[in-house]
């Protein structure tokens, strides 16, 4: 039930393209949604996020789309460039009790964008 | 702008022995974590850190590994005897507030090889 389902696992878009990745969850608990960004040899960076009081956030060429009665979300890199190429984690954390809460990662996609 | 930093950025290690890895978090952050990633899989908590305690731990934090804050800077991962399959990245990460919708802010990973 602390699954976070990513898809696809790789993802190659033409530059300009729009490029999209798929993350479902099972936790009716969780109640923030993060997208990561992470390059080779360097950690996880946020990239954008969204709760699920919300359908949909814009932050430049990036969109999260959520869908909270399927339990689903995604990210959109609209007019994609060969700089987006990276791997992609969506990720999800709850409000319980611990205090310090933890985040659940997809599983990543890597995503080529090619000339 | 401030980072987490995190140290040696490669460690290799004979199995058995002990290693400790070790992390500045960002100055004003409370709240600590350690994560894990194997080569080419997701990303993995391992454990959260409050006020000079563990919050939650995973099923992956047995008795081999400990977490402490020495000081007033550092936040250190130690494993007492390490096994080949520990073997992986291990990311540092730090928030403020330590809420499920706080920014976690991940360090440059310490790749650990056990041999």
């Amino acid at each position: 039930q602390q699954q976070v389902k990513q898809s696809p696992q790789s993802l190659i878009v033409q530059k300009g393209g729009i490029s999209i990745i798929n993350c479902a969850y099972e936790n009716t608990a969780f109640d923030y949604f993060p997208w990561y960004q992470q390059f080779p040899g360097k950690g996880p960076a946020l990239l954008i996020a969204i709760r699920p009081d919300v359908s949909e956030k814009k932050e430049g060429r990036f969109t999260i789309s959520f869908n909270k009665s399927a339990k689903q979300f995604s990210l959109h890199i609209m007019d994609s460039q060969p700089g987006d190429s990276a791997t992609y984690f969506c990720a999800a954390s709850g409000t319980g009790s611990f205090g310090n809460e933890k985040l659940t990662f997809g599983t990543g996609t890597r995503l080529t964008i090619i000339p | 702008e401030p980072e987490v930093t995190q140290t040696p950025s490669h460690q290799v290690t004979q199995m058995g022995q002990e290693v400790i890895l070790r992390c500045v978090p960002i100055s004003n952050h409370l709240y600590f974590y350690w994560y894990r990633q194997i080569l080419g899989q997701k990303v993995e908590f391992l454990v959260s850190f409050y006020n000079n305690e563990i919050s939650e731990k995973s099923e992956i934090f047995d008795d081999q590994f400990s977490v402490e804050r020495p000081d007033g800077s550092n936040f250190t991962l130690k494993i007492r005897s390490t096994k080949l399959e520990d073997s992986a990245m291990y990311f540092c990460a730090s928030s403020v507030e330590g809420t499920s919708t706080d920014t976690q802010y991940f360090g440059p990973g310490t790749r650990l090889t056990v041999l």
